[in-house]
């Protein structure tokens, strides 16, 4: 399986703060992760794919950057509703499609 | 709309069975992925297994072969998970996906809203 290593596994930031969050792949997954954010109580949602295509309806201050195993998720300022736990997966490869450990963005 | 709706929540006692169900609506059921995630209590999320409702091709995570079944009936747009002897570990949040493009392997882009199964004594 490859392994996906997110950090860090928990940041606290302000309202209007710049947040980059890092997913690091055990080998090169080819652009092929998303990243989701999930709130307490309720599924998780898609918000990039393909490393950086932004999903229909997510605001533009999130982006994706990277390429062969690093990868990054940047805030680019934290709003109140920001606040929840992120998730990145890669889909490259099986026999499991993986996740990352999870980053739980606090308030400051 | 493009939804996935998931069967309520489960409380088993262990070696019980229990099939939980997810239904699609709003698009081609058979043309899309399904997929499975486990989330235990206060953990991440865990990728265990996809099926194709077309012709219920499936592939499973290592750790979850054996473990569960994941099954469709196309007739009803209607996707499920199986266990034939729960155990008090597999007490959980389990939500369905679709992939997000018709391609074996892809992001998930519609969630159900999950149904949390407990199992106890």
């Amino acid at each position: 399986d490859i392994q996906m290593t997110q950090s860090p596994s928990s940041l606290s930031a302000s309202v209007g703060d710049r947040v980059t969050i890092t997913c690091r792949a055990s080998q090169g997954i080819s652009n092929s992760l998303a990243w989701y954010q999930q709130k307490p109580g309720k599924a998780p949602k898609l918000l990039l794919y393909a490393a950086s295509r932004l999903e229909s309806g997510v605001p533009s201050r999130f982006s994706g950057s990277g390429s062969g195993t690093d990868y990054t998720l940047t805030i680019s300022s934290l709003q109140p509703e920001d606040f929840a736990t992120y998730y990145c997966q890669q889909y490259y490869s099986t026999p499991s499609l993986t996740f990352g450990g999870g980053t739980k963005v606090e308030i400051k | 709309e493009v939804q996935l709706v998931q069967s309520g929540a489960e409380v088993k006692k262990p070696g019980e069975s229990l099939k939980i169900s997810c239904k699609g609506s709003g698009y081609s059921f058979t043309s899309y992925w399904i997929g499975w995630v486990r989330q235990m209590p206060g953990k991440g999320l865990e990728w265990m297994g996809i099926i194709y409702p077309g012709d219920s091709d499936t592939r499973y995570s290592p750790s979850f072969q054996g473990q569960v079944t994941i099954s469709a009936d196309k007739s009803i747009s209607t996707a499920y998970l199986q266990w034939s002897s729960l155990k008090a570990s597999d007490t959980a949040m389990y939500y369905c996906a679709r992939q997000k493009q018709q391609l074996v392997y892809d992001a998930f882009d519609i969630w159900g809203q999950g149904t949390m199964v407990t199992v106890s004594s």
